[in-house]
């Protein structure tokens, strides 16, 4: 069974521009969700996904947007980067609402 | 916002001791869980709670969702070296939006050989 994947491990992007983070979900596991950990913190949620619609979001600016695919895969898109949305962005699948499984996290950083 | 306070922040133990840690918040929680993570990983699912007074055991873990549904702990017993790392709890809300897991501040762990 693969677990959830995401791309890339690592970005650096410049103030002003944008970017997308992909995710894979666990197979068998029909719901995404996104979340920013900043150093030394916990993880913030984002949004999550499921059948494609947005099912719950967290407080977030409307910069940061999503995707979800019929796959069930999906992207987290921010635009107009800030310093302070350097992060790690982790991804985390589940069937529906249950125990939320997590990926590697794709390590932000933002100059 | 929600909040889950979670303590201690840090803990520095001998091999083979126990550890207990646990979080608390003002709100009611649907479910209780527990992470382990480490440097460069995300976090690993540990443990899953979904009943007030549910005591669940995976080998060493154990953990507990309080009865008033607003609290949770987790102990680990005779500690070895690899259990080092950072301990979150997290939890959904009784009235919750959307399958948001709301995360304690965590609780780092060394074990000293």
């Amino acid at each position: 069974e693969t677990g959830v994947t995401q791309s890339p491990t690592h970005l650096i992007k410049t103030r002003g521009q944008q970017v997308t983070l992909r995710c894979s979900s666990q197979s068998g596991h029909n719901t995404v969700s996104w979340y920013q950990q900043a150093l030394g913190q916990g993880p913030q949620f984002i949004f999550q996904y499921y059948r494609e619609e947005e099912n719950g979001r967290g407080n977030f600016p409307p910069r940061f947007s999503g995707l979800q695919f019929p796959n069930y895969s999906s992207e987290l898109n921010v635009n107009a980067l800030e310093l302070d949305d350097s992060a790690l962005y982790l991804c985390a699948s589940s069937r529906t609402q249950s125990e939320q499984y997590f990926g590697p996290g794709t390590r932000l950083t933002v100059t | 916002g929600q909040q889950l306070n979670q303590s201690p922040q840090s803990m520095f133990i001998q091999e083979g001791e126990d550890v207990s840690m646990n979080c608390t918040s003002s709100s009611i929680f649907n479910t209780w869980l527990w992470y382990k993570q480490e440097p460069g990983e995300g976090p690993v699912l540990l443990i899953a709670l979904y009943k007030a007074g549910e005591l669940t055991s995976n080998g060493r873990l154990t953990a507990q969702f309080g009865i008033t549904r607003k609290d949770s702990f987790l102990n680990i017993s005779a500690s070895i070296p690899s259990d080092v790392g950072i301990y979150f709890c997290a939890g959904t809300l009784i009235y919750n939006q959307g399958g948001k897991l709301i995360f304690g501040q965590g609780t780092e762990l060394s074990v000293k050989p």
